[in-house]
């Protein structure tokens, strides 16, 4: 079946630091990949999607590139802020039953 | 153009008893999908509507079932409440053709606790 591998959290980083959440993935064909972001007491909200191989999405300063050979989509970002603390979450869609597969999240700490 | 709204906020039951949890869908949308939630664990995925018919199912038991709409609005139902139902529970609506995947857009969820 599908699964998504995060790494394990909590990250901690200081302000302006660089931050990479590795995400790794198992499924066949060609699922969509999905970065969710859940501030503390809050839903999910969108931060980026790619739909195909070397697709590359990005939203407020964050990056990921679908990388099918390493069936990755590691999320980056050059320099965070303390309202980047947040857990986020890797995701994958497959077209059959339109449901959406979630990593374990990763709880990111950023501080001042 | 109104988001994913869902009611209500928090909800405190007992065990056995049975539960209802409503979502209204981002307008123009027309598939919604819920979710449980764990504390410390990541969304699962518990059924998906699509024009008012179950589109797709995790591996949850009967006693999770729903409802949508005409308007899109959608209901999950809990019956039986066990205390490992305790959890927050999202709702997602997309606009899907019922086999292709697109974007789900997510609701600030309902925590249940069940005591």
């Amino acid at each position: 079946g599908n699964s998504v591998t995060q790494m394990e959290g909590p990250v901690t980083l200081s302000e302006e630091a660089f931050l990479t959440i590795n995400c790794t993935y198992t499924a066949t064909g060609y699922p969509s990949l999905f970065w969710y972001v859940q501030y503390p007491g809050e839903g999910l909200q969108l931060l980026l999607k790619a739909t195909k191989a070397d697709d590359k999405g990005s939203n407020k300063g964050f990056e990921a590139t679908y990388r099918k050979e390493t069936t990755s989509f590691h999320l980056e970002k050059g320099s965070v802020q303390v309202s980047d603390s947040a857990v986020y979450f890797c995701a994958l869609l497959k077209a059959a039953g339109n449901k959406l597969t979630f990593g374990g999240g990763t709880r990111v700490l950023v501080k001042p | 153009e109104t988001g994913v709204t869902q009611s209500p906020t928090h909800l405190i039951k007992t065990r056995g008893q049975q539960v209802t949890l409503r979502c209204s869908s981002q307008s123009g949308h027309n598939t919604v999908s819920w979710y449980q939630q764990a504390l410390g664990q990541g969304p699962q995925f518990i059924f998906q509507y699509y024009r008012e018919e179950e589109n797709g199912r995790g591996n949850f038991p009967p006693r999770f079932s729903g409802l949508q709409f005409p308007n899109y609005s959608s209901e999950l139902n809990v019956n039986a409440l066990e205390l490992d139902d305790s959890a927050l529970y999202l709702c997602a609506s997309g606009w899907g053709e019922g086999s292709v995947g697109d974007t789900q857009y997510f609701g600030p969820g309902t925590r249940l606790t069940v005591l």
